[in-house]
């Protein structure tokens, strides 16, 4: 079967790191995706790593550990926009698995 | 280049009803993703399509349909409306469903309130 953990919500705040935690489970593993999506929007993609380390996209990286299966999200230098909800999802092989989004991470920034 | 294109924005229906929402993937992707997102909720998978066939499916009953065509567009149907309905109906596409790239793109949404 397949199972996802987030935090639920998290606030930081403005100019400070937040790390989001994920662990997952899934029958094979392709990698994992984090999208954000603000109130109201459409989620966007953020960052996919297939092998384990750190991948970084500006102020945002994303780690894996696929032994764990276990990533996180780091944001650095937090900004207000960065409020926002953060969805880890997991990629499992072997054909036509869903693709599994949950409830996510609600961040919120505060000056 | 056009997104992911999501008809009609907002839609108000009553109990019992029918409704029929569309989506428009990027030229070129073959897999269409419908998603429900309940207010303040996480996105819950509801259907996959690629090339014209279902291919998974979450735990919904069956008064949610959908299907999808032969230029990749798709539609999702919902019977028998009921109050817990109402929510934002998000649709992503993908270039493959079988070789992932690491990226879903989302429409608007279509956002359905049931009274």
């Amino acid at each position: 079967g397949q199972s996802l953990e987030q935090p639920s919500e998290v606030t930081a705040v403005e100019g400070a790191i937040v790390q989001i935690n994920c662990t997952y489970q899934t029958s094979g593993f392709y990698g994992l995706s984090w999208y954000q999506q603000h109130d109201g929007g459409a989620p966007t993609f953020l960052s996919y790593n297939a092998l384990d380390g750190l991948e970084e996209t500006g102020r945002f990286s994303s780690f894996l550990s696929r032994s764990d299966s276990y990533g996180y999200l780091l944001l650095q230098e937090l900004q207000m926009k960065d409020s926002a909800s953060y969805f880890c999802v997991p990629r499992g092989s072997g054909g036509y698995q869903k693709v599994t989004f949950g409830t996510g991470t609600k961040l919120q920034v505060i000056p | 280049e056009a997104g992911v294109t999501q008809s009609p924005t907002h839609l108000i229906k009553t109990r019992g009803q029918q409704v029929t929402l569309r989506c428009s993937p990027i030229s070129g992707h073959t897999s269409v993703y419908w998603y429900q997102q309940a207010l303040g909720l996480g996105l819950q998978f509801l259907l996959w399509y690629d090339e014209g066939e279902e291919r998974n499916r979450g735990n919904f009953p069956p008064r949610f349909s959908g299907r999808q065509f032969p230029n990749y567009s798709s539609e999702l149907n919902v019977n028998a409306l009921e109050l817990e309905d109402s929510a934002l109906y998000l649709c992503a596409s993908s270039l493959d469903g079988t070789r992932y790239t690491g990226e879903l793109f989302f429409g608007e949404g279509s956002r359905l309130t049931v009274l």
